[in-house]
C-alpha cells in the first residue's frame, strides 16, 4: 500500500461546487502539504501543516481551506471551484527533521 | 526572476548518453537540495537528497551542489528509456525546511 494515499484520483465538477480532496498517511511524519501542479509552472504550495494545530497558508491559499483532522489526515476544500482551479493536487508528507518530502500520486481534478 | 530556475525541456537523447541536468537558483540561504522524478500520472519520488556542496552518487546518479555558483546538477550514466520522466530540482534551507521546487525538465530518453 502506498504510505501517501489520496482520493479521490480523478474528480470532474462543475462550475460553483464545494469539493474535498482528502489525503492520508501511514509514513508517522509530523508535516504535510498541499501542492498543485499545472504545466510551466511547477509545483506551488497551497497550505501546510506542521501538526494537528498548526495551520499555514502557502504562496497561493486564496479560494482554498484545509483541515488537518489528525497526524495522518489533511484534506483540502475547494469551496466554490472555478475553472482556473483544473490543476493537478499533491500532498505531501515529511518529518521534522529534514526537507525531503514524500508524495501521493495526485487528484486530477477538472472543474467545467 | 523566480528563486529557482530550471529549463523545462523537452531534452531528448539516445540510450547510453550521459544526461545532465541542471537548476540554477538565486537564494544563498538554501542549504538543502533534492532532485524528484515524476513519471506521467505519478507523484514526484525523491530521487536524490544533498546537504550543502558537494557530490553525491548512487548508482547511475551524481548529483552535485555548487553553492558559490548556486547551481546544482543531476548527471544520469548509462541513461535508459526507463528514466523517461520529468526531473524537478527543490532546495530549502534550515528552519521550517520547506522547498521550493523548480519548474521541472522533461526529458526523452529513446532507443
Amino acid at each position: 500500500d502506498a504510505d501517501v494515499t489520496q482520493t479521490p484520483r480523478n474528480r470532474i465538477t462543475k462550475t460553483g461546487k464545494r469539493i474535498m480532496l482528502e489525503c492520508s498517511q501511514t509514513k508517522g511524519h509530523d508535516r504535510m502539504y498541499w501542492y498543485r501542479q499545472d504545466p510551466g509552472l511547477g509545483l506551488r504550495l497551497i497550505y501546510y501543516s506542521f501538526d494537528v494545530k498548526d495551520i499555514n497558508k502557502g504562496e497561493i491559499s486564496d479560494g482554498y481551506s484545509v483541515s488537518r483532522q489528525a497526524q495522518a489526515k489533511f484534506s483540502l476544500s475547494l469551496e466554490s471551484a472555478i475553472p482556473n482551479q483544473t490543476a493537478l493536487y499533491f500532498c505531501a508528507t515529511s518529518d521534522s527533521t529534514g526537507p525531503p518530502l514524500h508524495f501521493g500520486n495526485g487528484t486530477r481534478l477538472t472543474v467545467t | 526572476q523566480k528563486e529557482v530556475e530550471q529549463d523545462p525541456g523537452p531534452l531528448s537523447v539516445p540510450e547510453g548518453a550521459i544526461v545532465s541536468l541542471n537548476c540554477t537558483y538565486s537564494n544563498s540561504a538554501f542549504q538543502y537540495f533534492m532532485w524528484y522524478r515524476q513519471y506521467s500520472r505519478k507523484g514526484p519520488e525523491l530521487l536524490m537528497y544533498t546537504y550543502s556542496s558537494g557530490n553525491k552518487e548512487d548508482g547511475r546518479f551524481t548529483a552535485q551542489v555548487d553553492k558559490s555558483s548556486k547551481y546544482i546538477s543531476l548527471f544520469i550514466r548509462d541513461s535508459q528509456p526507463s528514466d523517461s520522466a520529468t526531473y524537478l530540482c527543490a532546495m530549502s534551507q534550515g528552519g521550517s525546511y520547506i522547498p521550493t521546487f523548480g519548474r521541472g525538465t522533461s526529458l526523452i530518453v529513446h532507443p
